[in-house]
C-alpha cells in the first residue's frame, strides 16, 4: 500500500521555467491538498480539492495552478517559476466524514529549488 | 477553521512527560481537535484526534476541558526520537474542507 506518492522528489528549475508536481493516492480519498513549507515555517495551504472536479484556493495560491485529474491524482503546476517558490512541497489526502480520526496522509515531499 | 495558538518552541529532558498546549478560543460546536507530528524532511503524521474530555491511544493522550477552548497533548516518557514539530488543528470533519496548519510547536528532547 503506497499511500500518497509525490514525484519528483527533487527538482532544480531556472527562473521562468514551468513544471508540474505530481501527486497520487491509492486510498480512495475524496479530498486532496497541496502545501509548501519554508525553513522555520509551518505548512501553508496552496490549493485543495474537496472531491474530483472541484478545486479551491488556500492561503498562498498566487503563482500556482492545480488540476484534479481524477479521484487519485492532484497535480500542482508552476507556470513561470520564481526564486520565491523555492520550497518543499507536500501533498496530502484524506476522507472527510463526521466521525473521529479523519486523518490526513502526507507524501514524502518534493524539494524544489528555483535559481 | 478556528484559529489556534501554540507556543513556538519548548525543550524537555528524555524520559519526562511532555505536555503541549493549544488555545482555540473560538472553537465551533462541530469542530474536532487534531494533532499532527512532523519530523525533519518528512510530511506530518496524524497523532490523535478528539472532541471532548480525554482521548488516549498508543502514542499520546489528548486532554480537552469542558469549555473546549484549549487542549493539551501529552507525550509520556519522551525519547530523543520525539523531537519534532507538533501541530494543533481545529475544524469540522465534514463541510469546510480546508486543512490549515499553523507554525506548530517545536519540541526538542534533550539527553
Amino acid at each position: 500500500n503506497a499511500g500518497v506518492t509525490q514525484t519528483p522528489k527533487f527538482q532544480v528549475l531556472k527562473t521562468g521555467q514551468s513544471m508540474t508536481l505530481q501527486c497520487a493516492q491509492d486510498m480512495n480519498h475524496n479530498s486532496m491538498y497541496w502545501y509548501r513549507q519554508d525553513p522555520g515555517m509551518g505548512l501553508r495551504l496552496i490549493y485543495y480539492s474537496a472531491s474530483e472536479g472541484t478545486t479551491d484556493k488556500g492561503e498562498v495560491p498566487n503563482g500556482y495552478n492545480v488540476s484534479r485529474l481524477n479521484k487519485r491524482e492532484f497535480s500542482l503546476r508552476l507556470e513561470s517559476a520564481a526564486p520565491s517558490q523555492t520550497s518543499v512541497y507536500f501533498c496530502a489526502s484524506r476522507n472527510l466524514r463526521d466521525q473521529l480520526n479523519t486523518e490526513a496522509f502526507f507524501g514524502q515531499g518534493t524539494r524544489l529549488t528555483v535559481v | 477553521l478556528a484559529k489556534t495558538t501554540q507556543p513556538i518552541s519548548m525543550d524537555s529532558y528524555e524520559g519526562q512527560e511532555v505536555n503541549i498546549t493549544c488555545s482555540h478560543n473560538n472553537i465551533a460546536t462541530n469542530d474536532y481537535i487534531t494533532w499532527y507530528q512532523q519530523f525533519p524532511s518528512q510530511g506530518p503524521r496524524f497523532i490523535i484526534q478528539g472532541y471532548k474530555t480525554k482521548v488516549t491511544n498508543e502514542v499520546a493522550s489528548l486532554f480537552i476541558p469542558a469549555d473546549r477552548k484549549s487542549s493539551t497533548l501529552s507525550l509520556p516518557r519522551v525519547s530523543l526520537s520525539d523531537t519534532a514539530v507538533y501541530y494543533c488543528l481545529v475544524g469540522p470533519n465534514y463541510g469546510n474542507n480546508r486543512l490549515a496548519f499553523g507554525k506548530g510547536n517545536q519540541v526538542v528532547v534533550i539527553p
